[in-house]
């Protein structure tokens, strides 16, 4: 049964440093695996899909790594705005049943301080 | 472009009352079609996912059904909603390639008193 987890669980940095969230897997036989930033109260937005084929996505200030032998991605934010605050989630497709249903880790709550 | 809705955005519902939430997803045409649960303080659990009209699968045992009646609705439902089933219900879409993104609607927050 695939485990994700994602360290640390929170983290307060002040605005304009740079930062890593980690997450691992258990099992390293996925098809892709995806970052979501969640606002509270609110849905979550997919910020980047890394094929199980690449090691590295960008999106702006945003960069995630994947090192699937490892079983270990992850998003690096550069030069942090306290509009980034937020819960930063990764998640990746079941191998076996639930139609590449996504199976989550618990986030990393970011606080980015003005 | 792809836009997914969920209605009613929040819901307050007492013990034992039936509920109805509704998916629609727009702009794509034979999704994989997800319902989760995000509890307080618990991370985000799937309840049901479909891959077509009429096609569920459940997860886990409870006392949440879900429906497909056409190719881009799904809907969460409960005859008699028990305390807790209060949480925060994401509906999800995903093309059918192995590698598609999955996209979630913005959600609804459901407190069963």
């Amino acid at each position: 049964k695939q485990e994700v987890t994602q360290i640390p669980a929170a983290l307060s940095v002040p605005e304009g440093e740079n930062l890593v969230l980690n997450c691992s897997f258990t099992d390293s036989a996925i098809y892709n695996l995806q970052w979501f930033r969640q606002d509270p109260g609110k849905g979550l937005t997919s910020l980047l899909l890394i094929q199980s084929s690449q090691r590295e996505q960008t999106s702006g200030r945003l960069n995630a790594s994947l090192d699937k032998s490892s079983g270990r991605s992850t998003l690096y934010i550069a030069a942090s705005q306290p509009g980034d605050s937020a819960t930063y989630l990764c998640a990746v497709p079941r191998s076996a049943t639930g139609r590449r249903a996504l199976t989550f880790g618990s986030g990393t709550r970011l606080q980015v301080q003005p | 472009s792809q836009t997914i809705h969920q209605w009613p955005a929040t819901l307050v519902q007492p013990v034992g009352s039936p509920l109805s939430l509704e998916c629609t997803v727009e702009g794509t045409s034979n999704p994989n079609l997800y319902w989760y649960r995000q509890a307080a303080g618990r991370g985000l659990q799937l309840l049901f996912y479909s891959v077509g009209i009429g096609q569920i699968s459940s997860e886990v045992p409870q006392n949440l059904s879900a429906s497909r009646p056409q190719d881009r609705q799904f809907i969460l439902s409960s005859k008699k909603l028990l305390l807790s089933d209060s949480g925060f219900y994401l509906c999800a879409w995903r093309g059918t390639s192995d590698h598609n993104e999955q996209f979630f609607g913005p959600g609804t927050r459901l407190t069963v008193l």
